[in-house]
């Protein structure tokens, strides 16, 4: 198994601000991805962070607004730029380990005010 | 897109009983997974199957892959009040074109003692 841990777990930002959320695991992975949950939804995939070049992104989403870095096998980070109360939802760090299985962090929960 | 239909989206069962839920999908799948996720957390992974027709148990949740590979369903016994939650199916096609989960909308369950 994979143990997924995310930073901050949670924040209240302002409108037209920037938050960069923190994504570590405790074993080098094959995929990285990002989801976000709205309340009451099921999971909608941001993109697929690529160890060494640029998140593979999903329909509606785009670089600009959401930039992902990841340096490595076991790091990773989400950016929800310029952000307005729409963007007020679960971000969730994921990784598909090679047992194939795939694991989920605790989430952040943003409020954007 | 390829979508998961899971059903039912909720259900309010007395302690004791047996519980079912299932998904179908339009396409096939190489792998299925359920999640259980409870308020404020992430999703946690319960069950994975990657075989057509395969059954596996972990305590009392019991899951299948369909021999179709379009469709999995999980029973969980003897339901207890901790059992509630909102509980995900997700598929994985395992191709160049798909590595991503498709999640089915949700199940939640609710658990009078």
């Amino acid at each position: 198994s994979a143990v997924i841990s995310q930073k901050p777990s949670r924040d209240i930002c302002q409108r037209g601000t920037s938050l960069t959320i923190q994504c570590q695991v405790d074993s080098q992975v094959t995929m990285m991805f990002w989801y976000r949950q709205q309340p009451g939804q099921s999971l909608t995939l941001i993109a697929t962070a690529n160890q060494g070049s640029e998140a593979t992104y999903e329909s509606g989403f785009v670089i600009d607004k959401f930039p992902i870095s990841r340096p490595n096998l076991t790091f990773s980070t989400l950016t929800v730029s310029n952000m307005s109360p729409e963007d007020s939802s679960i971000y969730l760090c994921s990784a598909w380990t090679s047992t194939d299985t795939q694991y989920f962090g605790p989430g952040t929960r943003l409020t954007v005010l | 897109g390829q979508q998961l239909n899971q059903s039912p989206q909720s259900m309010f069962i007395q302690e004791g009983e047996d519980v079912s839920m299932n998904c179908t999908s339009s396409s096939i799948f190489n792998t299925w997974l359920w999640y259980k996720q409870d308020p404020g957390e992430g999703p946690v992974l319960l069950i994975a199957l990657y075989k057509a027709g395969e059954l596996t148990s972990n305590g009392r949740l019991t899951a299948q892959f369909g021999i179709t590979r379009k469709d999995s369903f999980l029973n969980i016994s003897a339901s207890i009040p901790s059992d509630v939650g909102i509980y995900f199916c997700a598929g994985r096609m395992n191709n160049n074109a798909g590595n991503m989960l498709t999640f089915g909308g949700g199940t939640r369950l609710m658990v009078k003692p």
